[in-house]
């Protein structure tokens, strides 16, 4: 399968603070999307990104499908935006793996 | 809609015990999917279908059982509970493909003793 690798493991910002989340593949993937886990365990898609760039408010995410990597960007971040941030890649077939994910932490 | 529904929320079994986990859409999804979900791993893929009548095996499927009569449907089969599947376990559909956008339920909390 997939090794999916992300980092930090884990991220406290201050409320208003930027962050870079990044996701590592092993291999060639068609299917790569970013979830947010909240802290009621909740899982929702935010990106399906294969490649290039999608933002959707302060969210935006970059996969360089060529590089195996994807990065997730969120802005002026929230308290709201606490929980945990899983990317999952997918090649050929139906099967997706998922990184361990990165927990962030939002301080008022 | 109701979205992606399971239940139970909670379960304890007794080592040996058999139990089925619920899963229901009403999105009219093909695909549907089970994870387990242990600290510090992240999610791990247990059995999928693409449509009813349609089932495959995951990463990690040893242990579970499904099956898929109707499109609404995705019942995960526990035989024989062991403690190590102690585990969160989550339900997803998506349109036709896991390259649509997933859903997923709220996700169940079992404990095997």
């Amino acid at each position: 399968g997939i090794q999916v690798e992300q980092s930090p493991p884990d991220l406290i910002l201050q409320e208003g603070a930027n962050s870079t989340l990044r996701c590592n593949f092993s291999d060639s993937v068609n299917n790569l999307q970013w979830f947010h886990q909240n802290p009621w365990g909740q899982l929702i898609n935010l990106f399906y990104i294969p490649s290039g760039t999608k933002q959707n408010g302060r969210l935006s995410a970059t996969t360089v499908a060529t590089e195996r990597y994807s990065l997730l960007y969120i802005s002026s971040s929230q308290t709201t935006d606490s929980g945990v941030y899983f990317c999952a890649a997918a090649n050929t077939g139906n099967q997706f793996y998922f990184g361990t994910g990165t927990s962030l932490t939002v301080i008022p | 809609n109701a979205g992606v529904t399971q239940t139970p929320k909670f379960q304890v079994l007794k080592t040996g015990q058999s139990m089925t986990l619920q899963c229901a859409q009403d999105m009219n999804h093909e695909y549907m999917s089970w994870y387990r979900q242990d600290p510090g791993m992240g999610l791990r893929l247990i059995h999928y279908s693409v449509g009813a009548g349609i089932t495959d095996q995951g990463e990690v499927p040893n242990g579970y059982n499904v099956s898929r009569s109707t499109t609404e449907d995705f019942p995960l089969r526990l035989l024989s509970a062991a403690p190590s599947q102690t585990s969160v376990y989550f339900c997803a559909s998506s349109y036709e493909s896991s390259t649509d956008t997933q859903y997923f339920g709220p996700g169940t909390r079992l404990t095997v003793l």
